[in-house]
């Protein structure tokens, strides 16, 4: 079956407490993206990848890291997260014939206290 | 000013009922346009691209209108099944994407 899966689904972890948060696909799409999605504001690009080392950021880059050491995975890094880091966040995949037609990850859904 | 807006709703609709989104874009250099459901939090499940030319998807037409940088989804004999809230996402090129908020649809019965 076609997916792009996240781990953890759930998290509570306390400020300054490095986390990773784990994206795999197994469609062998080139193109990786992690969002977060917050109350009124709509789902905002952190990072992107277009492919194995090759990243760059989206809108909300800060208190993140990504790396792309193989096609299928992509994790998100938070080295020091804060409270404000507190949110939804969903890795997609896009690839093939429709590049930019994206399918999402089940979600991640984080606390920082 | 948002890259991408929508009216937030909710849009109450009955059953049967056509139901129209628009969904407006700042930058006039954006390149592909699409349409996504979400339901209750959980992930965004692509509904359909948007063509230049317009596209249909059974009971969904989207159209979009570069010269007023609008796009808009039109969802036809509207089912229970179609509750959800539907984001509009926009890309610039550079595999950048913009998602709106969303706008919220209730299909009662």
């Amino acid at each position: 079956e076609a997916q792009v899966t996240q781990n953890p689904r759930y998290l509570i972890t306390v400020t300054g407490k490095k986390l990773t948060v784990t994206c795999s696909q197994n469609m062998n799409h080139e193109y990786m993206s992690w969002y977060r999605q917050d109350p009124g504001l709509g789902l905002r690009q952190i990072y992107y990848s277009m492919n194995v080392e090759v990243t760059d950021k989206g809108d909300v880059p800060e208190g993140y890291k990504v790396s792309r050491k193989e096609k299928r995975n992509f994790p998100l890094i938070l080295e020091s997260p804060s409270p404000n880091q507190t949110s939804l966040y969903f890795c997609a995949s896009g690839g093939g014939k429709h590049t930019y037609e994206q399918y999402f990850g089940p979600g991640t859904r984080l606390t920082v206290t | 000013r948002k890259e991408v807006e929508q009216d937030p709703g909710p849009f109450n609709v009955p059953e049967g009922a056509t139901v129209a989104f628009n969904c407006t874009y700042s930058n006039s250099a954006s390149q592909s346009f699409f349409w996504y459901r979400q339901d209750c939090r959980k992930e965004p499940k692509l509904l359909m691209s948007v063509y230049s030319s317009g596209n249909e998807d059974g009971r969904f037409t989207a159209q979009l209108n570069r010269a007023s940088q609008y796009i808009s989804l039109l969802i036809r004999d509207s089912k229970l099944s179609d509750s959800a809230t539907y984001l509009c996402v926009v890309n610039h090129g550079f595999n950048k994407f913009y998602f709106g908020s969303g706008t919220k649809l209730n299909v009662k019965p």
